[in-house]
């Protein structure tokens, strides 16, 4: 059985930093591209970054690029997502889910995880 | 602002059928296969539909999917109180090089 879950978030200050987790199981990780989607709260679906199988190639959303990196190690099955310099337009559910292949845009997101809060915040 | 549109709601009752409808350009839903999520209240997004007209083992056949030029459609029939979700669609723009997804629509069964 596939299963995606994230941990890592919490409450920050704004510019502060924050890295988020994806732990996967149940499927060859290395072959699937894996991307992040956030939601603010009551908003719709915002899609933030996307990493190759291999992980030499990702993809970012103009909002967060140069502030936000993402990974992975597969030898881990676990997804990253680094947070850096974050806003409170960046307070969101954060959701990792896979693509059923190992390049990023081809797909479409088959299994998503429960999802992880992030609140930005004095 | 999304790129992908959206209404932002929809309506019915119980029996009926609904139209979501998803419009984009030629960048995106033009040249690229639309996906569609359903994310019940509280709960995480999940795979309704994908590649326009496709549904993911378990999904009902009430669920239809369809593309005509840059625009894109989900068709709920047999409408039942369950199927109270948001709905939001998806493809790839080939000029922004990233996923877009519409702004969602919240569907209500009256």
């Amino acid at each position: 059985e596939v299963q995606l879950a994230e941990s890592g978030g919490g409450l920050v200050q704004p510019g502060g930093s924050l890295r988020l987790s994806c732990g996967a199981s149940g499927f060859s990780f290395s072959g699937y591209a894996m991307t992040w989607v956030r939601q603010a709260p009551g908003k719709g679906l915002e899609w933030v970054s996307g990493i190759s199988g291999s992980g030499d190639t990702t993809y970012y959303a103009d909002s967060v690029k140069g502030r936000f990196t993402v990974s992975r190690d597969n030898s881990k099955n676990t997804l990253y997502l680094q947070m850096n310099s974050l806003r409170v337009e960046d307070t969101a559910v954060y959701y990792c889910a896979r693509e059923p292949i190992p390049a990023v845009g081809f797909g479409y997101f088959d299994f998503w995880g429960q999802g992880s809060l992030v609140s930005v915040s004095s | 602002q999304s790129v992908l549109t959206q209404p932002p709601s929809a309506s019915g009752t119980p029996g009926q059928t609904v139209t979501i409808s998803c419009s984009g350009s030629s960048s995106n839903i033009g040249t690229k296969f639309v996906h569609w999520y359903q994310q019940l209240p509280g709960a995480a997004p999940k795979l309704l539909i994908y590649r326009n007209n496709q549904r993911p083992s378990g999904v009902p056949d009430r669920f239809s999917g369809s593309k005509s030029g840059t625009s894109a459609s989900l068709a709920i029939s047999g409408l039942r109180s369950e199927d109270e979700a948001d709905y939001s669609c998806a493809a790839w723009d080939d000029n922004l090089g990233h996923w877009l997804f519409g702004g969602g629509t919240r569907l209500t069964v009256l």
